[in-house]
C-alpha cells in the first residue's frame, strides 16, 4: 500500500523557535512533493511544492532525498500564526492523473 | 490563485436522506475534480476520481452507488451522499485540476453531520 508517513506531534513551541517535521513516503515512483498547512476545520492550503535541490521560502525551508524517500520541512522564527497541522502530500502520477497522497499531518502550537 | 467553491459549507441531516454537495471552479476550467473526505485527526482520504463528461473512479472501499458523482461541465462537479447514515458524518473536500497544471485546487470543504 502506497503511503505517506508523519510524526503526528503535537509539537508545541515557543515564538521565534526553529522546528523541523519529517515525512517518507513509500512509492519510489512518485513524482512531485509537497507541503500542505491545513487550519482547524478547514481546507488544506499549499504551503510550498520541494524539489530535489531543496528550496525556500522566506522562514520555510524543505528538502527532497528521493534515495531515502525523506522529505523536511523547516521553520525558522516560528510565529503564533504558523499554528496549524502540516500535511505532507506526494503526487503518485498514478497515469497522469495527477492523484495526491496526503499524510496525516504533524500538529504544530507555537506558543507565546 | 484559482478559485474552488463548495455548497453548503455545512449541513446537518437526518438519517436516510440524502446529500447534494456541489464543487465548483470559478475562474478555470477543471478538467479533473477529486472528492476525499477526513474523519477527525486523520488525512484526507481520496474517494474518487471524476474526469468532465466520465463516469468517476472510486477508490478501494468506497461505495459507488452510496456516493453519486457527476461532473457534467468543466466547472461543476457534484457529490451526493445517499441515504446517509451517522457514520457518514464527516468533511468532505473537494479539489480541481486542469490538464497540464502543477497542482490540485482546494474547496473550502462541506462538513456534513448525519443525526
Amino acid at each position: 500500500r502506497k503511503e505517506v508517513e508523519q510524526d503526528p506531534g503535537p509539537f508545541n513551541v515557543p515564538e521565534g523557535a526553529t522546528v523541523a517535521f519529517n515525512c517518507t513516503y513509500s512509492n519510489s515512483a512518485s513524482q512531485s512533493f509537497f507541503w500542505y498547512r491545513q487550519d482547524c476545520r478547514k481546507e488544506p492550503k499549499l504551503l510550498m511544492s520541494v524539489y530535489s535541490s531543496g528550496n525556500e521560502d522566506g522562514r520555510f525551508t524543505a528538502q527532497l532525498n528521493r534515495a531515502s524517500q525523506y522529505i523536511s520541512l523547516l521553520i525558522r522564527d516560528s510565529k503564533l500564526s504558523d499554528s496549524a497541522t502540516y500535511l505532507c502530500v506526494v503526487n503518485d502520477d498514478r497515469a497522469g492523473s495527477y492523484q495526491l497522497t496526503f499524510g496525516k499531518g504533524t500538529k504544530l502550537s507555537v506558543i507565546p | 490563485g484559482a478559485v474552488v467553491s463548495q455548497h453548503p459549507s455545512w449541513v446537518i441531516c437526518k438519517s436516510g436522506t440524502s446529500v447534494k454537495i456541489e464543487c465548483r471552479s470559478l475562474d478555470f476550467q477543471a478538467t479533473t475534480m477529486f472528492w476525499y473526505r477526513q474523519f477527525p485527526k486523520q488525512s484526507l482520504m481520496l474517494m474518487a476520481t471524476s474526469n468532465e463528461g466520465s463516469k468517476a473512479t472510486y477508490e478501494q472501499g468506497v461505495e459507488k452507488d452510496k456516493f453519486l458523482i457527476n461532473h457534467a461541465s468543466l466547472t461543476l462537479s457534484t457529490l451526493t451522499v445517499t441515504s446517509a447514515h451517522p457514520e457518514d458524518s464527516s468533511f468532505y473536500i473537494c479539489s480541481a485540476y486542469t490538464s497540464g497544471g502543477d497542482t490540485q485546487y482546494f474547496g473550502p470543504g462541506t462538513r456534513l453531520t448525519v443525526l
